[in-house]
C-alpha cells in the first residue's frame, strides 16, 4: 500500500491567482496522477507525471493552465493557474502498486471566488 | 476506449438487507476492473478488482463482486449492508495506465 499526503486541504482563492498542490508519497513510485473531482461526481484524469519527463495531459486540460512538476519519485505537485469559478473542484493526487491497485489522497478542496 | 457505466444514481436499502451495486463495462480484449468507495470528506479507498481467474472477487469489508463476461457486468454486493457502507461507489476500468472511472452511486443504508 502507499499512503499520500496532499496539501493544502482545502483554499479559497481569488479569481486570476494560481494555487499549488502539494502531493507527497511514502515511496518511490514511477507515476503519479492527478484527478478533478466535482462534488458528489466521478473522476475526471487530469495528467500523468513522471519523474524526469514532462507530464502527460489528457483532452481538456492543458500544461499552461494546470502545470506539474515531478521532481523525485515520492513528489509532484498541480499548479491551477489564472484561477476562474469554473476551478472550483477536488483535486485529487493518486499513484498505483505493483497490483494495479490504486491509492488516493484526501484531496483538496478548492473554491473559486 | 475502454469504458464503465453506473445506472443507478442511487441505492437504497435497509441495513440488514442485501446491497448490490451495478456496473457494466466496454472493452476491448480483457479486462482490469475496479471498484472504489468513497466515505464523505475523505478520499477514495480500494475495495476489489478482477484482473483474471475465479469470476467471484472478494474484497474488503466484506464485499464481493461478481465479474460476468456474458453481461459484460460487474455488480457489486454485499450480502447484510451496514449503515456505515453509506457512501459514494465508483466502478473503473483499467485502459494501459490509466483508470477511467464510472458516475458513481450514492448507497444510503438506512437503520
Amino acid at each position: 500500500s502507499a499512503v499520500i499526503s496532499q496539501k493544502p486541504s482545502r483554499d479559497i482563492c481569488q479569481r486570476g491567482t494560481s494555487l499549488t498542490i502539494q502531493c507527497q508519497v511514502d515511496s518511490q513510485v514511477t507515476m503519479m496522477f492527478w484527478y478533478r473531482q466535482q462534488p458528489g461526481q466521478s473522476l475526471t484524469l487530469i495528467a500523468t507525471a513522471n519523474q524526469g519527463s514532462e507530464a502527460t495531459y489528457e483532452s481538456g486540460f492543458v500544461i499552461d493552465k494546470f502545470p506539474i512538476s515531478r521532481p523525485n519519485l515520492t513528489f509532484s505537485t498541480l499548479t491551477v493557474s489564472n484561477m476562474s469559478p469554473e476551478d472550483s473542484s477536488i483535486y485529487l493526487c493518486s499513484v498505483e502498486d505493483n497490483w494495479a491497485e490504486a491509492f488516493f489522497g484526501q484531496g483538496t478542496r478548492l473554491t473559486v471566488v | 476506449a475502454q469504458s464503465v457505466a453506473q445506472p443507478e444514481d442511487q441505492v437504497n436499502v435497509a441495513e440488514g438487507n442485501p446491497l448490490t451495486v451495478k456496473c457494466t463495462y466496454s472493452v476491448s480484449g480483457n479486462p482490469y476492473l475496479f471498484w472504489y468507495v468513497q466515505y464523505p470528506n475523505r478520499g477514495l479507498q480500494f475495495l476489489l478488482k478482477y484482473i483474471t481467474g475465479d469470476n467471484l472477487v472478494k474484497g474488503s469489508y466484506g464485499f464481493e463482486a461478481e465479474f460476468n463476461k456474458s453481461q459484460t457486468s460487474f455488480h457489486l454486493k454485499k450480502p447484510s449492508a451496514l449503515v456505515s457502507d453509506s457512501a459514494l461507489y465508483f466502478c473503473a476500468v483499467r485502459d494501459d495506465y490509466k483508470l477511467s472511472f464510472g458516475a458513481g452511486t450514492t448507497v444510503t443504508v438506512r437503520a
